[in-house]
């Protein structure tokens, strides 16, 4: 079956630098995106990664490797704002995106 | 990023009665409409995949006769609630791609059935 994993949960400080690890197995893969959602909103999109290795934006960066089905979201410098819920998605081979459960990040002062 | 119209942002209804929520690609031709609900603390759950001009494809557990969708033209999709009741009650969030591209998603609406 398709799987992704991800944790639930993780707290962190602000200033501080965080990782969010996400494990998947799929029938096939066409890229792994990470969305972020703040509690009564809808997701929105944070990046893409199809090639393995590190892709940087800003503040956040996300790394993919295909043949360890392993992928992480970096956030540096967190702010309180960054508190939401990390979705990690993976579309497989016929195009439509396999969802993790999120990972609740709480930011603490 | 692409823009993806939902409306509306919250509705109360009573039960019995019919809700219609509509998800609209700005800027961008939708091929692929996604239907999602999302209870308070739980993940996105999938309720259906819909093609521009033909029928939506429901997941396993969602009534389709309940749920209607319609993706009519490029650009719009709605979700008719039909007969709603109050465990209906939920965030039903829209997503729209164009090809195999990346999602985007609606600001999502907070149905309540009383």
């Amino acid at each position: 079956g398709q799987n992704i994993d991800q944790p639930t949960e993780m707290t962190a400080t602000e200033g501080a630098i965080v990782q969010i690890n996400c494990t998947y197995q799929t029938s096939g893969f066409n890229g792994l995106f990470w969305y972020q959602q703040h509690a009564g909103e809808a997701p929105t999109f944070l990046s893409y990664n199809v090639l393995d290795g590190l892709e940087e934006k800003g503040r956040f960066s996300s790394f993919l490797s295909r043949s360890k089905g392993y992928s992480y979201l970096l956030l540096k410098e967190l702010q309180m704002k960054d508190s939401a819920s990390y979705l990690c998605a993976v579309m497989d081979s016929n195009y439509q995106l396999i969802w993790g459960a999120g990972t609740k990040l709480i930011i603490k002062p | 990023g692409a823009v993806v119209s939902q409306h509306p942002s919250w509705v109360i209804c009573k039960s019995g009665t019919s809700v219609k929520i509509e998800c609209r690609s700005l800027d961008f031709q939708a091929t692929t409409m996604f239907w999602y609900r999302q209870f308070p603390k739980q993940s996105l759950m999938l309720m259906a995949t819909s093609n521009e001009g033909s029928k939506a494809t429901y997941e396993q557990g969602v009534e389709k006769d309940k749920f209607l969708i319609n993706h009519a033209s490029l650009t719009l999709s709605t979700l008719t609630v039909t007969s709603a009741h109050p465990e209906d009650s939920s965030f039903y969030i829209c997503s729209a791609r164009e090809g195999e591209r990346e999602a985007f998603f609606g600001q999502g609406t907070r149905l309540t059935v009383v």
